[in-house]
């Protein structure tokens, strides 16, 4: 069975620096997204990424975070200088064709910033 | 905007005990509703989905009708199992161009042998 697949499972990572969260989106799917879990709250979307560009954003995504499609299979984020408050779950997601159709989702990428 | 509602947590039941997680919404337009899962260690998993009022989705025993006239979508089991111990996560997709989701907060379930 297809299935999104996210590395590394646990970054840890100092306060200031960048780091790239991976994605590899299930391969005929058109729309990709990334989701972030901070412990004990509810899951909340962070950009939304489709045709090569980003489609939707929240208040979250500011200019620290960035996503990239490189290569027609990576889907990235990227946080250039991570805050403590950045600390959390990561999960990427991908949807195929359809308004209707479900988001599939990684496994996630557990950010850790010390 | 639209938003998301979940019981508060965690539940604890006995094995073949029956369940009801309840879940209601918030949402402008016509949203799909779903019921994510997520196993310790795991990541989110479909456990269901209903896309139209009066829809049933159901899946390894669980089900869930979209109730529009209540905007609820609250989830059911007949007889829990140990295997079911998890989070759930009620949540709605505006079924717009991006269909994003939108989240309730998790509520985490404990079966007892």
């Amino acid at each position: 069975e297809p299935e999104v697949t996210q590395t590394p499972s646990h970054q840890v990572t100092q306060m200031g620096q960048e780091v790239i969260l991976r994605c590899v989106p299930i391969s005929n799917h058109l729309y990709f997204y990334w989701y972030r879990q901070i412990l004990g709250q509810k899951v909340e979307f962070l950009v939304s990424f489709y045709n090569n560009e980003i489609s939707e954003k929240s208040e979250i995504f500011d200019d620290q975070f960035s996503v990239e499609r490189p290569d027609g299979s990576n889907f990235t984020l990227k946080i250039r200088s991570t805050k403590l408050e950045d600390s959390a779950m990561y999960f990427c997601a991908s949807r195929g064709q359809g308004v209707r159709t479900e988001a599939f989702f990684g496994q996630g990428t557990r950010l850790t910033v010390v | 905007g639209d938003s998301v509602t979940q019981m508060e947590g965690p539940v604890t039941l006995s094995e073949e005990a029956f369940l009801t997680i309840n879940c209601t919404y918030t949402a402008t337009g016509y949203p799909s509703l779903f019921w994510y899962v997520q196993y310790p260690g795991e990541g989110l998993q479909l456990l269901l989905k209903a896309t139209k009022a009066d829809d049933k989705g159901s899946n390894k025993g669980f089900e869930a009708t979209y109730r529009k006239e209540t905007t609820s979508f609250h989830l059911e089991k007949g007889s829990v199992q140990v295997s079911d111990s998890a989070v759930y996560f009620c949540a709605l997709s505006d079924g717009g161009a991006n269909s994003k989701l939108t989240f309730g907060k998790g509520i985490t379930l404990s079966v007892r042998p």
